[in-house]
């Protein structure tokens, strides 16, 4: 069964950091790792999806990473913003997708 | 592009009332939905696979006599909670895979806002 971890838990840094948050997965055979974002009360975002054949994806502030072998995945938030505040889930794709429980994200003005 | 729409958005019923959720794919046929469900600051859990035309695959865990799953249509999923009791307040979303592919995008869908009281 596939399990997702998602660290750190929580993080909370100052306007204009750079960040990474990680994701790790249990089983390889997967289509695509997608990130979300949630804000509070609020349904999902995707923010970037990267197939199983692919090193990395872009968009904006945003790039994430998926080493499929070790089942890692990174996303990098450059220059984070105070509206960057919420929470950030990874999700691993197969027949169904599989969730990390999340890293609550705060950037402080 | 492709949207799922859920519905209600949101909903308090009283405890021991059943409550219906609706997913409905809107401009493309989903064989498979999947139907999850989020509590407070937890992560999302998968429930079940709903199969049109055929019985959901419950997660372990999950009461099929509780959530009961149907999938009667290419384009709409509901989910029954019967019996409502206050801890199955929680945020349910549902998702729907286009086509019949295993491999194919899937859509999520708002989500919905179940409060029991």
């Amino acid at each position: 069964k596939q399990e997702v971890t998602q660290i750190p838990a929580a993080l909370s840094v100052p306007e204009g950091e750079n960040l990474v948050l990680n994701c790790s997965f249990t089983d390889s055979a997967i289509y695509n790792l997608q990130w979300f974002r949630q804000d509070p009360g609020k349904g999902l975002t995707s923010l970037l999806l990267i197939q199983s054949s692919q090193r990395e994806q872009t968009s904006g502030r945003l790039n994430a990473s998926l080493d499929k072998s070790s089942g890692r995945s990174t996303l990098y938030i450059a220059a984070s913003q105070p509206g960057d505040s919420a929470t950030y889930l990874c999700a691993v794709r197969f027949n169904d997708m599989r969730f990390g429980a999340g890293t609550r994200l705060t950037v402080k003005p | 592009g492709a949207v799922v729409s859920q519905h209600p958005s949101r909903v308090i019923c009283k405890s021991g009332t059943s409550v219906k959720i609706e997913c409905r794919s809107l401009d493309f046929q989903a064989t498979t939905m999947f139907w999850y469900r989020q509590f407070p600051k937890q992560s999302l859990m998968l429930m079940a696979t709903s199969n049109e035309g055929s019985k959901a695959t419950y997660e372990q865990g999950v009461e099929k006599d509780k959530f009961l799953i149907n999938h009667a249509s290419l384009t709409l999923s509901t989910l029954t909670v019967t019996s409502a009791h206050p801890e199955d307040s929680s945020f349910y979303i549902c998702s729907a895979r286009e086509g019949s592919s295993a491999g194919n995008t899937i859509y999520f869908g708002e989500g919905s806002w179940l409060t029991v009281v």
